[in-house]
């Protein structure tokens, strides 16, 4: 079946514009996961959804940066007034549920370059 | 708080030589372990967990990995390595207890020599 799509899978903005990332699950997978890879560096994690609710949203690094899900299905992250810092790989992932013991699926990645 | 740490940057092993990357964690209750590959130009996935049972589980790939308690370890190995293998890998956790984060490792590149 599909695996995790995200798109766009490139983005190059100007600082200072906003950006929307968009995820769209596995079908049937009710968690849903952002997280950053910056060059050369692990995953960050910043937040995740059951369902549409965002029970942990401790890993967004500012108020710049929100995320919403509806339907339970497709997931949007938005960056407002960009800097150069928020250039990234911004991967999503999904999986059966939130509960611990389930794996993630990753989409491949939105590469965000901010001019 | 839950941690994860993978001492090495870089392993370096020659075609056809075991393989191990290395992963040590920190959980408050009992942690679930994962592996991760991330292929060049590809997304990251999954390769083995721990849940509970046996402490040496099979994965995909024909890679493996041990769970130490004692060490609080979760090395991933494979006992003959292929040029194909070299990637980046990732060790995960998640705590029983706080069901939703998961943390990364900083990952290892693992290259494999012919």
């Amino acid at each position: 079946g599909a695996g995790v799509s995200q798109s766009p899978s490139n983005k190059v903005t100007e600082k200072g514009k906003d950006v929307e990332l968009r995820c769209d699950p596995i079908s049937g997978h009710t968690a849903l996961y952002w997280y950053r890879q910056s060059l050369g560096q692990g995953l960050e994690f910043l937040i995740y959804f059951q369902g549409n609710s965002a029970p942990d949203k401790s890993g967004l690094p500012s108020d710049r940066f929100s995320a919403e899900r509806t339907g339970g299905s497709v997931s949007t992250l938005t960056i407002q007034r960009t800097q150069q810092e928020d250039s990234a790989v911004y991967l999503c992932a999904s999986s059966l549920s939130w509960e611990a013991l389930n794996e993630q699926y990753f989409g491949p990645g939105t590469r965000l370059t901010v001019t | 708080a839950q941690s994860v740490a993978q001492p090495e940057d870089q392993v370096n092993v020659a075609e056809g030589n075991p393989l191990t990357v290395k992963c040590t964690y920190s959980v408050s209750g009992n942690p679930y372990l994962f592996w991760y590959v991330q292929y060049p130009n590809r997304g990251l996935q999954f390769l083995l967990k721990y849940i509970t049972g046996d402490n040496l589980v099979k994965g995909s790939y024909g890679f493996e990995a041990e769970f130490n308690k004692s060490q609080t370890s979760f090395h991933l190995k494979k006992p003959s390595a292929l040029v194909s293998d070299s990637a980046l890998y990732f060790c995960a956790v998640r705590d029983s207890a706080n069901a939703g984060k998961s943390t990364f490792g900083d990952g290892t590149t693992l290259t494999v020599k012919p």
